[in-house]
């Protein structure tokens, strides 16, 4: 069964940097697309970015969200990584970690507040 | 990007009845890359239905989906409680990965 778990901060301030972590459990993290997606209070998700690494490591990122990302892979941890620097209250939100479409994190609130 | 936009917003049924759901897109999806979740609320969205007419392990056999191009459907058969939710339609076939707004199923 395939499990995935965010961790970090539930609370940034404004202009700081927001860092959460995926842990896996029960899949390989080679050659699979793992996406960060975050849906803020009342609205629609929003997929952020994904890693993929079969040998080599690529990356995709939304375009309205890429100036302030960086996304990283450590396949030793099973473990992927999002930062979103420059933070607004614009970026308050439930944070997922997901291998789109079938599986997904339960989910992080992360509140931008000072 | 491609706009996914979902009819009705939202549906008042009763246990029992049957409900379709629409996705239209604004392109077509590459590779019928198109999913449809379903969020109950306070959880992690979670996939019912995947590459436009696949049901994801465990899902119940009344839920079942049908499309191809940029229209798409959720069909729900004899609905049961739980099935009162959120529901939103995904694609994954072009970046960045979009989703529709959702439509919110209500008991009558």
């Amino acid at each position: 069964q395939v499990q995935l778990q965010e961790s970090g901060p539930g609370l940034v301030r404004p202009s700081e940097t927001l860092s959460l972590t995926c842990t896996v459990s029960g899949a390989s993290m080679r050659n699979n697309y793992w996406s960060w997606i975050r849906q803020p209070p009342g609205k629609r998700p929003e997929w952020i970015a994904y890693v993929y690494n079969n040998g080599g490591t690529t990356y995709d990122f939304n375009p309205s969200l890429k100036s302030r990302i960086t996304i990283s892979l450590d396949t030793s941890k099973n473990q992927f990584s999002l930062k979103l620097n420059s933070v607004t209250a614009a970026d308050t939100a439930v944070y997922y970690c997901a291998n789109v479409p079938l599986w997904w994190g339960q989910g992080t609130l992360v509140t931008v507040s000072s | 990007e491609i706009v996914l936009t979902q009819s009705p917003g939202t549906l008042s049924l009763s246990p029992g009845e049957r409900v379709t759901l629409f996705c239209r897109a604004s392109q077509s999806v590459v590779g019928n890359y198109l999913a449809w979740h379903q969020q109950r609320p306070g959880r992690a969205p979670r996939v019912l239905i995947y590459g436009a007419s696949k049901r994801a392990a465990g899902v119940p056999d009344r839920f079942s989906a049908s499309g191809s191009g940029t229209d798409f459907i959720l069909t729900i058969n004899r609905l049961e409680p739980e099935d009162f939710a959120m529901y939103y339609c995904q694609q994954h076939g072009s970046s960045p990965c979009s989703f529709g707004q959702g439509t919110k199923l209500e008991i009558k």
